[in-house]
């Protein structure tokens, strides 16, 4: 157990539908993050939160809009997606938004799928 | 940009043998690397972080190494087992906020 859990852990959805995926760590970090996991390909980083204010945004398309109402929640809001959306999407959390001790900690991810 | 490599994709070696994997990096200024564990379908298992000022992290049957200069890693895994069969990932932190992830070595141990 990571400490870090992620709801739903499975989501079917057609291309006009609006849903979202939820994080929650129970570790006290400050800092939450989503990347994106896609067959053959590396981890892409989509956001990071720092004392719940947004510190990147690695030019990820507007139809995917997070959330950090706290340093415990995060949130991923999702509309009119693209069946190449279709991917893990993995949370996580470190103590710290940078610097030397931001060993990240990961929950167990939603696998999403696009119709 | 920084690119991160792992070789190989993938790994077969029967039960008790020992082995290595390898990471490289593109750049040298990275705050750590951290090697990660991921079962089918499922999270990210941190395994080891290794500070840019050390050279090697263990942790029971693993050993990371760490040399900068040259920007490669290593994690050793000894005496492996059937339940070390997982995708291997290494990643780089250059700076703030960032993890930059190689594609990982696929490991499977044969009993």
């Amino acid at each position: 157990e990571t400490g870090v859990t992620q709801t739903p852990r499975h989501l079917v959805m057609g291309m006009t539908n609006k849903k979202s995926l939820k994080c929650e760590q129970h570790l006290g970090h400050n800092a939450m993050y989503w990347y994106k996991q896609s067959a053959k390909k590396p981890l892409e980083l989509m956001f990071v939160y720092n004392f719940k204010e947004q510190t990147e945004n690695n030019s990820v398309p507007s139809r995917f809009s997070p959330e950090c109402p706290n340093s415990s929640h995060l949130f991923l809001h999702l509309h009119t997606l693209q069946p190449e959306d279709s991917a893990l999407y993995l949370c996580a959390s470190s103590p710290e938004g940078q610097g030397a001790y931001n060993e990240q900690f990961f929950g167990p991810g939603t696998r999403l799928t696009v119709l | 940009k920084q690119e991160v490599t792992q070789i190989p994709a993938a790994l077969s070696v029967p039960e008790g043998e020992n082995l290595v994997l390898n990471c490289s990096f593109t750049d040298s200024a990275i705050y750590n690397l951290q090697w990660f564990r991921q079962d089918p379908g499922k999270g990210l298992t941190s395994l080891l972080l290794i500070q840019s000022s050390q050279r090697e992290q263990t942790s029971g049957r693993l050993n990371a190494s760490l040399d900068k200069s040259s920007g490669r890693s290593t994690l050793y895994i000894a005496a492996s087992q059937p339940g070390d069969s997982a995708t291997y990932l290494c990643a780089v932190t250059p700076g703030a906020n960032n993890l930059f992830f190689g594609t990982g070595t696929r490991l499977t141990v044969i009993p």
